[in-house]
């Protein structure tokens, strides 16, 4: 199935670990993202990346670091986690820049709960 | 920048009804807007947009409208069903370099 799937689904963890959470697409897009969805739902860009480059990099703690080791794939490694982190992330690829033509494809999200 | 305003935040409907969720949109220059469908535990899903040089697209049982002068656009569900139970998202963007900007959401419910 042409898609974008990303793992853990579901990741419980302590307040100061490290974890990382992993995208891949097989649609052949340039570009993929990186979404946090909060518990009221709001949607909210933390990074692009376009061909292995960053292009976008919003208002993010920088305890967050996403690595594109190709076009397909882009992980998002998070340090010294806090209760605040905890929120449903949403990993995103798009046929053009910024999803300005035909949208997003979203992968099916990874909660990630802060203990 | 852009800011969209959805509304409302939650419909609750019989099935067999109609449904319509509006947005609104700040920046003239905005010219693509989408819509996604999340499900319960999954993540979004495109499924109508609209460009602005048009002003209504039609999908079997869902529409989308767009007024440009008064800057909003709505989407339109017909004869609900319980499957159409979701969060709706509407977003708007101006191309370029820019970032799409989302609504907050709707959440439908479709009572059997």
């Amino acid at each position: 199935d042409t898609a974008v799937s990303q793992t853990p689904k579901y990741l419980v963890t302590q307040m100061g670990n490290d974890k990382s959470i992993k995208c891949e697409q097989n649609l052949g897009h340039d570009t993929m993202y990186w979404y946090k969805q909060d518990s009221k739902k709001f949607l909210k860009i933390m990074f692009s990346y376009n061909n292995k480059e960053l292009i976008i990099n919003e208002t993010v703690p920088n305890r967050f670091s996403p690595k594109s080791p190709d076009k397909a794939h882009l992980n998002l490694h998070i340090n010294s986690l806090e209760l605040g982190d905890s929120a449903v992330y949403f990993c995103a690829s798009s046929q053009d820049l910024r999803g300005n033509s035909y949208g997003y494809t979203f992968g099916s999200g990874t909660r990630l709960t802060v203990v | 920048g852009e800011n969209v305003e959805q509304h409302p935040s939650t419909l609750s409907v019989q099935e067999g009804d109609s449904a319509v969720i509006k947005c609104t949109y700040s920046d003239s220059a905005s010219n693509y807007f989408p819509w996604y469908k999340q499900e319960l535990g999954k993540g979004p899903q495109l499924i109508i947009d609209i460009r602005s040089n048009v002003g209504e697209k039609k999908d079997q049982r869902i529409a989308v409208t767009l007024n440009k002068t008064a800057k909003h656009f709505s989407l339109h569900i017909t004869e609900t069903q319980p499957e159409d139970s979701a969060v709706y998202f509407c977003a708007a963007s101006k191309g370029g370099s820019y970032i799409p900007t989302f609504g907050r959401g709707t959440s439908l419910i479709v009572h059997p």
